[in-house]
């Protein structure tokens, strides 16, 4: 079963930041926060990971709380193109190379026009 | 580059058939996985490959073989299909080279759509 639990559907404005929240309150000391997103039915694609500190990279920021039981995916300024099913997985930074995902149902973020 | 190509992209079984979904990566990674998505369900691993010559199973193997003779593909093979194996199946490859860490990057193909009947 997925260590995760997400929201099963969101709404955001086109142009208004998206925030999608995700309780890992059972996440070990060594087990890091990852985020992807499915479009469409497409293969999922990966957008962000976080340990302890905040991220950012060109598609979207990471927010995990001080007690790491929580984060919070942000992506800035949604567009139609960010409608999609985003996954938080919890996983060990693997040390023989190996991610084996368990991806859970996400959430499902409906951007408006 | 195409990435992470899957073929066929659409099949139909019946009971009892076989076959092999093929999955290819021009990107000369080195790891790569077979996952299956059910309706409404997240993605579950079935099999995964560090190199070539070797796999290892997954969350969800039993029912599947799968084979990666060549570095750049990986197949998946259904010896007596059930209807239970209705599924997307998706396969995805990581590297260790390049930038440094990015394992956790997997690149996913376009997934094959296969009903068994």
């Amino acid at each position: 079963d997925a260590k995760t639990t997400q929201p099963t559907s969101m709404d955001c404005a086109e142009g208004r930041a998206a925030n999608l929240p995700c309780n890992h309150s059972t996440i070990s000391g060594n087990e890091y926060v990852y985020w992807y997103r499915q479009i469409h039915s497409q293969g999922p694609q990966y957008i962000i990971h976080g340990l302890k500190n905040n991220e950012t990279n060109e598609m979207a920021s990471l927010i995990i709380t001080e007690d790491r039981k929580s984060s919070t995916l942000i992506l800035p300024h949604a567009t139609l193109r960010d409608t999609a099913v985003y996954y938080c997985i919890v996983s060990p930074r693997s040390t023989s190379g190996t991610y084996k995902y368990i991806f859970g149902t996400g959430t499902r973020l409906k951007v408006l026009a | 580059n195409a990435g992470v190509t899957q073929t066929p992209k659409f099949r139909v079984l019946k009971t009892g058939q076989s076959m092999t979904l093929l999955c290819a990566q021009d990107m000369n990674h080195e790891y790569m996985y077979w996952y299956r998505q059910d309706p409404g369900m997240g993605l579950r691993l079935i099999h995964y490959s560090v190199g070539e010559g070797t796999t290892a199973k997954g969350e969800v193997p039993d029912g599947y073989n799968v084979s990666r003779l060549k570095k750049q593909n990986f197949l998946l093979g259904l010896e007596s299909a059930a209807p239970s194996q209705t599924s997307v199946y998706f396969c995805a490859s990581s590297t260790s080279t390049g930038l440094a860490g990015r394992l956790y990057e997997q690149y996913f193909g376009p997934g094959t759509r296969l009903t068994v009947t």
